[in-house]
């Protein structure tokens, strides 16, 4: 079974400031994709970037990027100049037809 | 407005008793999912489907049942068996199991 670890529960970072959030995952597939969701208070479930398995260039969306390290099974969110409305819990997920999500980070933006 | 729509918001069951939410998605999507959120942890996969007539269990199946008589509907049915019912549950669904997923905005049960 797959398994997606994300190693620290909280992290707290001053506004415009930056802030990398670690996953990990283990798989025998060689074919899936991974994202990272947002989770706001309201607890609506947001899709911030995907990653490919198969393409080696690491997935940018605006001031989200991820480092992808695919023989490492590592997949780590940096959120660069992070604002104060980034204030969430994020989700690494990891799908190869089954969808499972890690533990979560709680991460608060300080202004 | 293409979405997915969990019904209801807010759901209160008394002990002993089946509850049924509800899910339907009108995205065309051929996966679905229903997970298990408990007061500042992750989500734990209950059952999944990936096309009408035809569902797995995840990690957390015992206490659980669904179906998927239509594409567009994955409802799941909280049995007397699920021993601690009371939590956040949130409806997905992907156009592939291997594709993300759209959410809905989730079922707040609370046993009474």
């Amino acid at each position: 079974a797959q398994t997606v670890t994300q190693s620290q529960p909280e992290m707290s970072v001053q506004e415009a400031e930056t802030v990398t959030l670690s996953c990990t995952y283990d798989t025998s597939e060689n074919n899936y994709y991974l994202f990272w969701y947002k989770q706001p208070p309201s607890r609506q479930m947001i899709l911030v970037i995907r990653q490919e398995a198969y393409k080696q260039q690491n997935a940018t969306e605006n001031r989200f990027s991820v480092n992808f390290q695919k023989a490492a099974k590592s997949f780590s969110l940096k959120i660069s100049d992070s604002q104060l409305g980034d204030t969430a819990m994020y989700f690494c997920a990891f799908n190869d037809y089954k969808l499972s999500f890690g533990a979560g980070t709680t991460v608060t933006v300080r202004a | 407005d293409g979405g997915i729509t969990q019904s209801p918001k807010y759901l209160f069951r008394k002990e002993g008793q089946n509850v049924t939410l509800s899910c339907e998605q009108n995205l065309n999507h051929d996966a679905m999912y229903w997970y298990r959120q408990d007061p500042g942890q992750g989500l734990r996969l209950i059952y999944y489907s990936q096309i009408v007539n035809d569902f797995q269990k995840g990690d957390i199946a015992e206490g659980y049942s669904v179906s998927r008589e239509k594409k567009e509907s994955f409802p799941l049915t909280v049995t007397s068996a699920q021993k601690n019912p009371t939590a956040f549950y949130l409806c997905a669904s992907s156009a592939a199991l291997n594709t993300e997923a759209f959410f809905g905005q989730g079922t707040r049960l609370t046993v009474v």
